[in-house]
């Protein structure tokens, strides 16, 4: 199957500091990539879909000021926390669906993220 | 939109014994559904979906899962459950379209019991 990386795979940072997270897709392209958020013990929680070349679509909630995300390249997507608090400390996901072939969404590994 | 309900927040079930994890789902359009497994600390792994054909679908590791359109449900099914299959079930739902986004449920944590 087709695979999607993520960098780092956790991170420790200070409180106040931006910190960002690559999504890839090694062995395909995709038009769209989302982010997921998962805080322990419960659900993910869409945050945002990635649009190459065009602005990002952010869920009811989610502040697009904090949650910088970009969409470079076709296979390439990264969220910035700006200003992380504790708060923020949760373990990030992406997922992206090949622009060919079938309907399957490739999750990425997840990102650690923790907050001090 | 899409919604997803797992019914229960914990299965326990004795080791070798069958489980049935229960999933129902919302949408005023077509859906394709899908189970995710996450075993501790780590990241997602597909069990199986469902996106048209038989309604019955075989997944990995032994699951199954039954799409029941009348009843809006997607249960997911072992016969004998291991050790190892300790770990958090997610079902999910989406649209039909390539980019749809993926809705999750709460998830169900599966206890195997010696």
């Amino acid at each position: 199957g087709a695979v999607v990386s993520q960098h780092p795979s956790w991170v420790i940072c200070k409180s106040g500091t931006s910190v960002k997270i690559e999504c890839r897709s090694l062995d395909f392209q995709a038009t769209t990539m989302f982010w997921y958020r998962q805080f322990p013990k419960q659900s993910l929680m869409l945050m945002a879909t990635s649009n190459e070349g065009s602005k990002a679509t952010y869920e009811q909630g989610v502040e697009k000021d904090k949650f910088l995300i970009n969409h470079a390249s076709l296979t390439l997507s990264t969220l910035t926390v700006t200003s992380a608090h504790p708060e923020d400390s949760s373990f990030y996901i992406c997922s992206a669906p090949p622009m060919k072939g079938g309907n399957e969404q490739f999750f990425g590994p997840g990102t650690r993220l923790t907050v001090l | 939109a899409q919604s997803v309900t797992q019914l229960d927040s914990q299965v326990p079930v004795f080791e070798e014994a069958p489980v049935e994890l229960r999933c129902n789902y919302s949408s005023s359009v077509s859906v394709y559904l899908f189970w995710y497994v996450q075993y501790p600390n780590q990241g997602l792994q597909l069990l199986l979906k469902y996106l048209s054909g038989s309604t019955l679908v075989k997944g990995i590791n032994g699951f199954e899962a039954e799409f029941n359109k009348s009843q809006t449900s997607f249960h997911l099914r072992k016969p004998s459950v291991h050790i190892s299959d300790t770990a958090e079930y997610f079902c999910a739902v989406s649209g039909t379209n390539r980019d749809d986004k993926i809705i999750f449920g709460k998830g169900t944590r599966l206890h195997i019991l010696p």
